[in-house]
């Protein structure tokens, strides 16, 4: 009865190809979130969905992209990979509202070479 | 825009031996300010939910208090199971969503 899910767990790819992270939550949650989490360990805010509709995207390159086909899932879609994408990725949902908090996934660990 | 600052950046323990972690930070119309515990591998695990200066929360070992400036998690007689990194976040107003901002967390390390 995981939460919030994402797959895959660990993704190693070359630079240049094009990659996708799916994300589940049966929380009954309305918004979701992609985070990168870089090698210092800071976590960062990428995109929010509420509704299957686009909140925030923080400047964001658009070789991402995100995909919401209903309010349990968020896919992200990461095109022309590039060094620098090496991150964990992380999901996120919550309730939409003041001071909700958020629950995260496991973390997908992208590796580009 | 919106910052947050965490202090130590780690922090070492004996078991027993009582701390606090800092978290500093400015935002335009804060909502709420969380907590959360990050154990290696896996996703942060939401702690606290903050929302006004002065006010405080407990769970075992753990408090987490608030002023207009910092919030500070307060550990007690520690144990080794409490070895994490915890991560401070702010929301702020309405322009901001639901966004959160987070800082650069604690590495604790508790030592039997």
């Amino acid at each position: 009865d995981t939460a919030v899910s994402q797959t895959p767990k660990y993704l190693v790819t070359q630079m240049g190809n094009d990659k996708s992270i799916k994300c589940e939550q049966n929380l009954g949650h309305d918004t979701m979130y992609w985070y990168k989490q870089d090698s210092k360990k800071f976590l960062k805010i990428m995109f929010s969905y509420n509704n299957k509709e686009l909140i925030i995207n923080e400047t964001v390159p658009n070789r991402f992209s995100p995909k919401s086909p209903d309010k349990a899932h968020l896919n992200l879609h990461i095109n022309s990979l590039e060094l620098g994408d090496s991150a964990v990725y992380f999901c996120a949902s919550s309730l939409w509202g003041i001071a909700n908090e958020q629950f995260f996934g496991p973390g997908t660990r992208l590796t580009v070479l | 825009e919106d910052q947050v600052t965490q202090s130590p950046e780690a922090l070492r323990l004996q078991e027993g031996e009582s701390s606090s972690l800092n978290c500093s930070y400015t935002v335009s119309g804060l909502r709420g300010l969380f907590w959360y515990r990050q154990d290696p591998g896996k996703g942060p695990e939401f702690l606290f939910t903050l929302y006004s200066a002065g006010e405080e929360k407990e769970k075992e070992r753990l408090k987490a208090t608030l002023t207009k400036k910092e919030s500070f998690l307060h550990i007690t007689a520690p144990k080794p199971e409490d070895s994490a990194t915890y991560l401070c976040a702010v929301q702020a107003g309405p322009e901001a969503g639901n966004m959160l901002t987070f800082g650069g967390g604690t590495r604790l390390m508790v030592k039997p």
